[in-house]
């Protein structure tokens, strides 16, 4: 099936930086990329929906500037949370669906994770 | 708008015995339903998905589920657990209009010895 790769899988900072977070599709043409937080023990959140070329599409109560999204190329988008605080500490993962899939039904595949704690 | 439940926040099984994880969904056209699994600390991995083909779905590791449109159902089963199995399984529906999947709110599968 189709791969999805997110880098780094853990990441480590200060209060006050900004954290960069890859998310690639390895096999595959991804038009739309999905960023999403999961709180332990939760579901996932959908943050924002991107299409490669074009602004990203958050969702209600997501800042757009703290969370910057850059979906430059079919195979990769970058989550950027700037400024980090103690409670952007979450677990973000990606999903990738795939270009070229009329109709519906379009499987959307998701990267492992990665996790981030800011102290 | 679409939706889907989660019967089920916690199912306990033994290794061996069959596994049921139920799910309702609500949609105003044919949805397409997908179930996925995670592992701790791990992203989410496709288990099988319905798009109005079959009502019986097959997919992997010996799951199944079946799409039961009067019942707006469509529950996921296993004939027996292997401690493996053990993790977060989440049911969701594809929104169409709104371009997003809607999740349920999980289920922890437990398999004891």
């Amino acid at each position: 099936g189709a791969v999805v790769s997110q880098h780094p899988s853990w990441v480590i900072c200060k209060s006050g930086t900004s954290v960069k977070i890859e998310c690639r599709s390895l096999d595959f043409q991804a038009t739309t990329m999905f960023w999403y937080r999961q709180f332990p023990k939760q579901s996932l959140m959908l943050m924002a929906t991107s299409n490669e070329g074009s602004k990203a599409t958050y969702e209600q109560g997501v800042e757009k500037d703290k969370f910057l999204i850059n979906h430059a190329s079919l195979t990769l988008s970058t989550l950027t949370v700037t400024s980090a605080h103690p409670e952007d500490s979450s677990f973000y993962i990606c999903s990738a669906r795939e270009k070229g899939l009329a109709g519906f039904g379009e499987t959307q595949y998701f990267g492992p994770g990665t996790r981030l704690l800011v102290l | 708008a679409q939706s889907v439940t989660q019967l089920d926040s916690h199912v306990s099984v033994s290794e061996g015995t069959p596994v049921l994880l139920r799910c309702n969904y609500s949609s105003s056209y044919s949805p397409s339903l997908f179930w996925y699994v995670q592992h701790p600390n791990k992203g989410l991995q496709l288990l099988l998905k319905y798009t109005s083909a079959a009502t019986l779905v097959k997919g992997i590791n010996g799951f199944e589920a079946e799409f039961k449109k009067s019942e707006t159902s469509f529950h996921l089963t296993k004939p027996s657990a292997h401690m493996s199995d053990a993790a977060e399984y989440f049911c969701v529906v594809s929104d169409l209009w709104l371009n997003k999947l809607i999740f349920g709110a999980g289920t922890r599968l437990a398999v004891h010895p």
